[in-house]
Order: structure tokens, then sequence, then C-alpha cells
């Protein structure tokens, strides 16, 4: 069965410091793999995708994710946090490209940016 | 874009009654929509897929008598939590895929939180 592990539920950061945040996954098929971000009083958001290619994937507000298959890991970073950025992210993953209807949450973490 | 809502935002009942949560797209069809249960501190779970005018399909433990779905038009679903008790108390959260999008794109509405006193 898959699963999703986000280690950390709360990361507080000071703007403009990096950041990352942990996302590791058991499955025993290929994926397909997903960060969603949460802001307050809000649905979830596809922030950014991994399905195939090219292993770092970016999204277009300076998040960056790379997959990496040996260590089943999915991190999320941005190398200088703003203020909006905080909010609620989680990661999941689907068994692509043949069931892709079902998304396996981790549990979120928490970005707190303080200025 | 692509807006699903949820409403109630919150809602208090007591144990015993049903309540019906309401999951909309605003803004677009949707073929499919997914209803998915949070608990605090705890990843969001699915529990049911819904398709237009046909039955939902259930998670496995996910009581179909218990969490109706109705799924009646391409822009809305609704799930009714009947006969509810102190432990439903948790936040529903509905997605919807949009007509014509690959599977794995779901739109998220912002949640229902659910007390049952």
């Amino acid at each position: 069965a898959q699963s999703v592990t986000q280690l950390d539920s709360q990361v507080p950061v000071f703007e403009e410091a990096p950041v990352e945040l942990r996302c590791n996954y058991s499955s025993s098929v290929s994926v397909y793999l997903f960060w969603y971000v949460q802001y307050p009083n809000q649905g979830l958001q596809l922030l950014l995708k991994y399905l195939s290619g090219s292993t770092l994937v970016k999204s277009i507000n300076g998040f960056e994710a790379e997959f990496n298959k040996s260590q089943t890991s999915f991190h999320l970073r941005k190398p200088s946090v703003h203020i909006s950025d905080t909010a609620e992210y989680f990661c999941a993953v689907s068994e692509g490209p043949y069931n892709t209807d079902k998304l396996i949450f981790g549990t979120g973490t928490r970005l707190q940016v303080f200025p | 874009g692509a807006v699903v809502s949820q409403h109630p935002s919150r809602v208090i009942c007591k144990s015993g009654t049903s309540v019906k949560i309401e999951c909309r797209s605003l803004d677009f069809q949707a073929t499919t929509m997914f209803w998915y249960r949070q608990f605090p501190k705890q990843s969001l779970m699915l529990m049911a897929t819904s398709n237009e005018g046909s039955k939902a399909t259930y998670e496995q433990g996910v009581e179909k008598d218990k969490f109706l779905i109705n799924h009646a038009s391409l822009t809305l679903s609704t799930l009714t939590v009947t006969s509810a008790h102190p432990e439903d108390s948790s936040f529903y959260i509905c997605s919807a895929r949009k007509l014509g999008e690959p599977s794995y794109e779901q739109y998220f509405g912002p949640g229902t939180r659910l007390t049952v006193t």
C-alpha cells in the first residue's frame, strides 16, 4: 500500500531565508507526485507535480521539488521565502499512470514565515 | 479558473440528526467529484468518488449508508451524514475533476467543519 510521510508538522522560518519541506513516500509501483498548498480559508491548490521526465520540477512562484527515486523522496524547496508563503503544504502521491484518481496525502506541513 | 465551493463552511448539529454538505463547481463541469475527510493533524483520507448520474464508489471502511453521496448534475455533489454521532465530527473536503482534463488534476473546495454535539 502507498503512504506519504511528512515528518515536519510545522516549519517556522524568517522571511528571505531558504526552506525545505520534506516528503517521503512508499509505493511498489511507479507514482505521480504532487505538492498542494492551502492558504487560510481556501481549498488546496496544486503547486507542482512530477509525472515523468526531468526530476526537478518548478512552480511559478519560486518553489521547486526534486523526485529522488532511490530515496523515495520529493522534497519541496524555496531559496528565499516571503510572508505570503505562509500556508499549509501537502505532499501527495497517486499510482500513475494507471490509477491517478486516488490521491494519498501526507499529514501536511505548516510553513510559518516571520518578518 | 476552476473554483469549487462548499456549503456550509461550518455546521454544528445534534447527535442523531442528519446534515447535508454541498459541493459545487462554479465555473466548470465536473465529471467526477471526490469526498475527503480530515482529522486534526492527520492527512486527507478519500471517502468516496462520485460520477455524475451514477452511484458513488466508496473506499474500504467507509459506510455508504451513513455517508450518502448524490451527484445529480455536472456541477453539484452532496454528502449527507445520516444519524450523526460525535465521532463523525471532522473536516470534510470535496474536490472536482474538470471535464477534459487529466485525471490527476483535482480542484478542491475550502472544506466544511462538522461538529456533532
